[in-house]
């Protein structure tokens, strides 16, 4: 099983670009997390799907949209990439929406320049 | 990488050494916990969890105590071991959120 699979494992944008991180789970979880981490913030909530056909805002979901494809697979998109928005981008599933362990990819890390 | 370790608080420690984490939450609801690891370049991967009904739990090497009444949880690593370098994440869920991620902790373990 590979679990959580992101891509890209880099990507440099310019400002005003737009692109998709993809990402897909193996496990039939239900549940799907995307995070950014900034040094020294820890991991912050962008967006989730606690289950096929709907998504939510996390903590800081300005400037990203987001679109649960079908069970396996949960997409961020940034419409028009800030400087702000350099960061790595972590993709989570788990297999209910709370009180279980999140399965984490590795990563995405995204360069704005 | 390790620019997910800046401005971290650091643990250093001696190879077979005890390594004691610790994390203050906020959430007197959270009802359960986890601790994850992330080395250079890598996501975060699990380590231990533990319920609310338990104040203590043991895995390999490793321990999990959890304090309700000070909401305050820590992690104990028994003979830390150079690959035990890494930052180290508490998570908080209650029933009504999504996980929570503490800041992190940077441990060093020198052979």
């Amino acid at each position: 099983n590979a679990g959580v699979t992101q891509t890209p494992k880099f990507q440099v944008l310019k400002t005003g670009q737009s692109m998709t991180l993809q990402c897909a789970q193996d496990m039939n979880h239900n549940s799907m997390y995307w995070y950014r981490q900034d040094p020294g913030m820890g991991l912050r909530l962008i967006y989730y799907s606690a289950s096929e056909g709907t998504t939510d805002k996390g903590e800081v979901p300005n400037g990203y949209n987001v679109s649960r494809l079908n069970k396996r697979e949960f997409s961020l998109r940034l419409e028009s990439a800030a400087p702000s928005q350099t960061s790595v981008y972590f993709c989570a599933s788990t297999p209910l929406y709370q009180n279980t362990e999140a399965f984490f990819g590795q990563g995405t890390r995204l360069t704005v320049v | 990488g390790e620019s997910v370790g800046l401005h971290l608080p650091t643990l250093s420690v001696q190879e077979g050494d005890n390594s004691i984490i610790n994390c203050a939450y906020s959430n007197s609801a959270s009802d359960y916990f986890i601790w994850y690891k992330q080395e250079s370049g890598k996501g975060p991967q699990f380590i231990i969890d533990i319920r609310s009904n338990m104040d203590k739990r043991q895995g390999q090497r490793v321990t999990v105590l959890l304090n309700k009444t000070v909401k305050h949880l820590s992690l104990q690593i028994a003979a830390t071991q150079p690959g035990d370098s890494a930052v180290y994440f508490c998570a908080e869920n209650s029933g009504y959120s999504t996980l929570t991620f503490g800041k992190g902790t940077m441990l060093l373990v020198s052979p």
